[in-house]
């Protein structure tokens, strides 16, 4: 079983809807998760930390499940901009370690005019 | 601030055949790290490097070696180049005050 399992997609969506991607980890230790939104053929930029509380950046909403081990993403009003491959991210080892990350596959979204 | 920077941005290389891909930043960050992405899967850890003159493997090191003599610079060498590293190379910093970590643009590099 791989230790970020991600849905590839792709995820082909209309521009103002609401699309939602999930991500499951297999270590109940783990710490510390994020995603990562990789444009095609460019480097991974963070987009996001995932918190136990939930958070929200504008039109972006994460989730994490620590009992069910799986983190989403929320993108309302989808905008042609947001097309690209979103990465799930896990640190196992929490804030003090070296920092190694553990990444899915990625989801690729495809939002068409 | 260039940020993370890479050389080469792209390279074709001969099976058995030598190179070594450079990784620079300026944002003064003690954690670095090389990664290499090929599709259908994630990025995966070669090798990574918690400050200048140390190193340390990662999930897929067989292959490569790398070196930090300088803070900002940390390189990854392919002594004798297989197809099988066909891919593309990413480099990344962070702080080990923050979880961020920063990428660079990547190296294509082909081995036929």
């Amino acid at each position: 079983r791989k230790e970020v399992e991600q849905d590839p997609g792709p995820f082909n969506v209309p521009e103002g809807a609401t699309v939602a991607f999930n991500c499951t980890y297999s270590n109940s230790a783990s710490q510390s998760f994020f995603w990562y939104r990789q444009d095609c053929r460019k480097e991974p930029k963070l987009l996001m930390s995932v918190y136990s509380s939930g958070n929200e950046d504008g039109r972006f909403t994460a989730q994490l499940n620590r009992a069910s081990q799986y983190i989403s993403l929320l993108i309302r009003d989808s905008k042609l901009s947001d097309s690209a491959t979103y990465l799930c991210v896990v640190n196992p080892y929490g804030s003090g370690n070296t920092g190694k990350l553990i990444f899915g596959q990625g989801t690729t979204l495809q939002v068409k005019p | 601030n260039a940020g993370v920077t890479q050389t080469p941005k792209f390279r074709v290389l001969k099976t058995g055949q030598s190179m070594t891909l450079l990784c620079a930043q300026d944002m003064n960050h003690e954690y670095m790290y090389w990664y290499r992405q090929d599709p259908g899967m994630g990025l995966r850890l070669i090798h990574y490097s918690v400050g200048e003159g140390t190193t340390a493997k990662g999930e897929v090191p067989d292959g490569y070696n790398v070196s930090r003599l300088k803070k900002q610079n940390f390189l990854l060498g392919l002594e004798s180049a297989a197809p099988s590293q066909t891919s593309v190379y990413f480099c990344a910093s962070r702080t080990p005050l923050r979880q961020e970590q920063y990428f660079g643009p990547g190296t294509r590099l082909t081995v036929t």
